[in-house]
């Protein structure tokens, strides 16, 4: 079963920043966290990931709590495009290949 | 930027055919990956593939399936004798690390009827 709890839904007006929380309270040391998203039913779409250190990039920003139990994912300036399903997902980089999927937050961007 | 594309975009078979659902992966990563999502339901992790040889795979992998990557640039995924829960949207994926910033292609909607 999917490590990690969102909410089931969220809004969020075109131009603001979005933000998806996740827990992630039995995360191990060697469990990283990823986002990936997924737009009506084309295949899931890296976002981006981190250990324990924020991490940006040109899609989004990670933010992880100093215990490691918590982050979220920003999206500065959430765009019509940007409505999606987003997902979650911890996972070790070491001694096994898949990803376990849970039901992640659907983002609607509101114009 | 590089893509995996999968063909067809939709499949329509009878139970009991065989299928085979086709992808081209990324051309320098070496991981291939399928997953399958029910409509509605989660995405779920089929198998994986490296080195030419599974290197992991679910208990929905079960001997029905089989994948195979038959040249320098396809990887397959074949379903033996389909069944009605089978119907389906197929992803396949690659990477260039194990289990790392998997890309996904547009996926393979399979119905059985």
């Amino acid at each position: 079963d999917a490590k990690t709890t969102q909410p089931p839904s969220m809004d969020c007006a075109e131009g603001r920043a979005a933000n998806l929380p996740c827990n992630h309270s039995t995360i191990s040391g060697n469990e990283y966290v990823y986002w990936y998203r997924q737009i009506h039913s084309q295949g899931p779409q890296y976002i981006i990931h981190g250990l324990k250190n924020n991490e940006t990039n040109e899609m989004a920003s990670l933010i992880i709590t100093e215990d490691r139990k918590s982050s979220t994912l920003i999206l500065p300036h959430a765009t019509l495009r940007d409505t999606a399903v987003y997902y979650c997902i911890v996972r070790e980089t070491s001694g096994t290949y898949k990803y376990i999927f849970g039901t992640g937050t659907r983002l609607k961007v509101l114009a | 930027e590089p893509e995996v594309t999968q063909t067809p975009s939709h499949q329509v078979t009878q139970m009991g055919q065989e299928v085979i659902l086709r992808c081209v992966p990324i051309s320098n990563h070496l991981y291939f990956y399928w997953y399958r999502q029910i409509l509605g339901q989660k995405v779920e992790f089929l198998v994986s593939f490296y080195n030419n040889e599974i290197s992991e795979k679910s208990e929905i992998f079960d001997d029905q399936f089989s994948v195979e990557r038959p040249d320098g640039s396809n990887f397959t995924l074949k379903i033996r004798s389909t069944k009605l829960e089978d119907s389906a949207m197929y992803f396949c994926a690659s990477s260039a690390q194990m289990g790392e910033k998997l890309f996904f292609g547009s996926g393979t909607q399979l119905s059985v009827l």
